[in-house]
This record gives C-alpha cells, sequence and structure tokens, in this order.
C-alpha cells in the first residue's frame, strides 16, 4: 500500500514570494490534515479536511493561507505571501476517518524563506 | 480545554539502558484517544500505538511497552534494552472531543553506543 506523497521535498523562496504543496493521501483515507512543525516543536494542525469539507482551520492563518482538497483526495497548501516565520516543514497526514483513528504522515515539505 | 505535556525535553540512556517517556494529558471528555509517534532523524512521523480512554490495560509490542493511569491523567511509554536506532523524537498526541488532535512538545530521546 502506497503512503502519503508530498512534494516538493524541499522549498527556498523570498519572502513576499508565494509557494504550494501538494499532498495525496492514502488510498479510501476520509480524513487529511496539514500541519507546520517548526524546529524543534510538536505539529501544529492548520487544517482538517474530511473528505472534502473543511473540519477544522482555526489555527490556518486565513490572510496567508489557503488550502483545498479537490474531490475528496489531494490536497494543496498554499502561502501568499510568505513570511520569515513560515520557514518550517509541512506535514500531510491521513486517516481512515477522523477520531479515534491513527494518522499517516507524509515525508513532509521543508521550507525556507529568506 | 484539552492539552498534552511532555516535560521530558531531551533523555539520554547508554545503549542497553532501559528509558521511560512521560506524558501527561487534560481533557474534560470521557471518551478519548491517546498516541504515540515516533520521529527519526528522518523526519517521517510513524505511529506506535492507540489507546482508548476505556481500556487502560498496559500493552508490550517487543521492547516498547505503555503504561496507561487514568487516576494520573498520564501515558508513558518505556523502551527497555534501548538501541541506537530507538534514537528519535517521540510524540504523545491526544484526539478529544471534537476529535481535534493535539501533539505534545516532544520528547528527544538519544540511545548512545
Amino acid at each position: 500500500e502506497a503512503g502519503v506523497a508530498q512534494s516538493p521535498r524541499y522549498k527556498i523562496i523570498e519572502k513576499r514570494q508565494s509557494v504550494a504543496f501538494w499532498c495525496n493521501p492514502i488510498s479510501g483515507h476520509a480524513t487529511l490534515y496539514w500541519y507546520q512543525q517548526i524546529l524543534g516543536q510538536g505539529p501544529k494542525l492548520l487544517i482538517q479536511f474530511q473528505n472534502n469539507g473543511v473540519v477544522d482551520d482555526s489555527q490556518l492563518p486565513k490572510d496567508r493561507f489557503s488550502a483545498e482538497r479537490l474531490k475528496g483526495v489531494d490536497s494543496t497548501l498554499k502561502i501568499q505571501p510568505a513570511k520569515l516565520e513560515d520557514s518550517a516543514v509541512y506535514l500531510c497526514a491521513s486517516s481512515l476517518e477522523a477520531g479515534s483513528y491513527e494518522q499517516y504522515f507524509g515525508p513532509g515539505t521543508r521550507l525556507t524563506v529568506t | 480545554a484539552q492539552k498534552v505535556t511532555q516535560a521530558q525535553t531531551e533523555i539520554s540512556v547508554v545503549e542497553k539502558e532501559d528509558v521511560t517517556l512521560d506524558c501527561v494529558y487534560e481533557t474534560r471528555d470521557t471518551t478519548y484517544y491517546l498516541f504515540w509517534y515516533k520521529q527519526p532523524p528522518s523526519g517521517e512521523l510513524v505511529f506506535l500505538i492507540r489507546r482508548n480512554s476505556f481500556d487502560e490495560q498496559n500493552e508490550i509490542s517487543g521492547r516498547y511497552s505503555w503504561n496507561f493511569q487514568k487516576s494520573t491523567s498520564s501515558f508513558n511509554f518505556t523502551i527497555t534494552a534501548s538501541q541506537v536506532v530507538d534514537s528519535a523524537v517521540y510524540f504523545c498526541a491526544l484526539s478529544a472531543g471534537t476529535y481535534k488532535y493535539i501533539f505534545g512538545t516532544g520528547t528527544r530521546l538519544k540511545v548512545l553506543a
């Protein structure tokens, strides 16, 4: 069974530029999560999708971050414009359903904003 | 409010020593789920175990064991006879209420040869 795929693996941009990350979850997983992990910290949930609907985006900085999950499968996370403090690893995870199920994580995208 | 506390920021042990990673959680919900994940140097988080709030049985899987105690709101993780490959950051997580996942800040384990 294929795992969670993410691309790109690394990205370096200048502040005020825009960037997009892509995630393909495990087939059949209804729930998809985007996390931001700053060096030395635990993952922070940015947005959670159940199929193609948003369940929780309370910690998503909506003035600059946006995300969508097309047809309840792939998802993209966009930052526009980027700030220095957005430098982090962006993790995508999926689970069968929300709540009680374990999450499976992708390798992450390491973003450096200069 | 829900919270997960991993007070140990970093632990160093010598190979073959036993080590326990602490996790303390807070929630007002009676139904909740606790998890442990491992993040090796490669960076990809790996699921280790899930426990629901109605099952306080301890669990052992090879060199890994977990001790869940509702009375102290703790879900501790013990590695017996640690190995260098156990070196990683370990995260405890809680899912409760509207099933928001909350991760602790992690404990970095260094196993020295």
